[in-house]
C-alpha cells in the first residue's frame, strides 16, 4: 500500500504570492489533517477534512484554507504569503477506528 | 482543550545508556496518547500509542511508555539507546472522540553519542 504522498516536496515563493499544496492519503483513508511545523511554534494543527467536509480547524488566519475532493485527496492553500509562513507543512491521513495518523514527508515552503 | 508539555528540549546520552523522555499532558476529557519520531527531512512516524487497557505500551524497537493518569504523564523510555535512535521525538494527545486532530508537545531532540 502506498503511503501518504505530498507534493511538491520543496517550494520557494515570494511574499504576497499564494501557494497550493497537495496531499494524497493512503488508499481507503477518508480523514486528512494538515499541520504546520516551525522551529519556534513546533507542530500546530491547521485543519482536518473528512469525507469532503472540514471537521476541525486550528487557530490560523483565514489566509489558510483547504479542501478535500471526492477521492479523499486534499489541498491546502495559503494566500498573500508572509515570511512567517515559511515552514514544513505535514499532511496526515487516517480512518476512524484505526486510531493512528500516517504522515507524509511534508512540503518545505520557503517564503522570500 | 488539551495541551502537551515535553519537559526537555534536548537530551544528550551516550550509546547503550538508558534514556527517559518526559511528557505531561492536560485535558478535561479522556485522551489517546502517542509518541512520534521524526528523522531529519522526514515526516512523523508513530512509535507507540496508548488507547486503553494496559498502561505500559511497547514498540518493536525497544521503546516503552507508561500512561500515568494520576500524574497525567506518558514518559518514553528505552533501556539502551543506539546511535540510530538520534532523532526528534514528539508526544501527542488526541481526544477520544472521533477526530483526527492531534495536539503535539514541542519535541525533544535525542542526541546519542558514541
Amino acid at each position: 500500500k502506498a503511503g501518504v504522498t505530498q507534493t511538491p516536496r520543496y517550494l520557494i515563493k515570494t511574499r504576497g504570492q499564494q501557494v497550493t499544496l497537495s496531499c494524497s492519503p493512503i488508499s481507503g483513508h477518508r480523514s486528512v489533517s494538515w499541520y504546520q511545523q516551525t522551529p519556534g511554534q513546533g507542530l500546530q494543527f491547521l485543519f482536518e477534512y473528512f469525507s469532503e467536509t472540514q471537521r476541525n480547524k486550528g487557530n490560523f488566519p483565514g489566509r489558510f484554507s483547504g479542501r478535500q475532493f471526492s477521492n479523499s485527496r486534499s489541498e491546502m492553500n495559503v494566500s498573500t504569503l508572509e515570511l512567517g509562513d515559511s515552514a514544513l507543512y505535514l499532511c496526515a491521513s487516517g480512518e476512524p477506528g484505526t486510531d493512528e495518523a500516517f504522515f507524509g514527508q511534508g512540503t518545505r515552503l520557503t517564503v522570500v | 482543550a488539551q495541551s502537551v508539555t515535553q519537559l526537555d528540549s534536548q537530551v544528550p546520552v551516550f550509546e547503550e545508556a538508558p534514556v527517559e523522555l518526559r511528557c505531561n499532558y492536560s485535558s478535561s476529557v479522556s485522551v489517546y496518547l502517542f509518541w512520534y519520531v521524526q528523522y531529519p527531512n522526514q515526516g512523523l512516524q508513530l512509535l507507540l500509542k496508548y488507547l486503553s487497557g494496559s498502561t505500559l505500551v511497547e514498540s518493536i524497537n525497544g521503546f516503552e511508555a507508561e500512561f500515568n493518569k494520576s500524574q497525567t504523564s506518558f514518559h518514553l523510555r528505552k533501556p539502551s539507546v543506539h546511535i540510530s535512535d538520534t532523532a526528534e521525538y514528539f508526544c501527542a494527545v488526541r481526544g477520544s472522540s472521533n477526530t483526527g486532530k492531534l495536539i503535539f508537545g514541542q519535541g525533544t531532540t535525542l542526541q546519542v553519542k558514541p
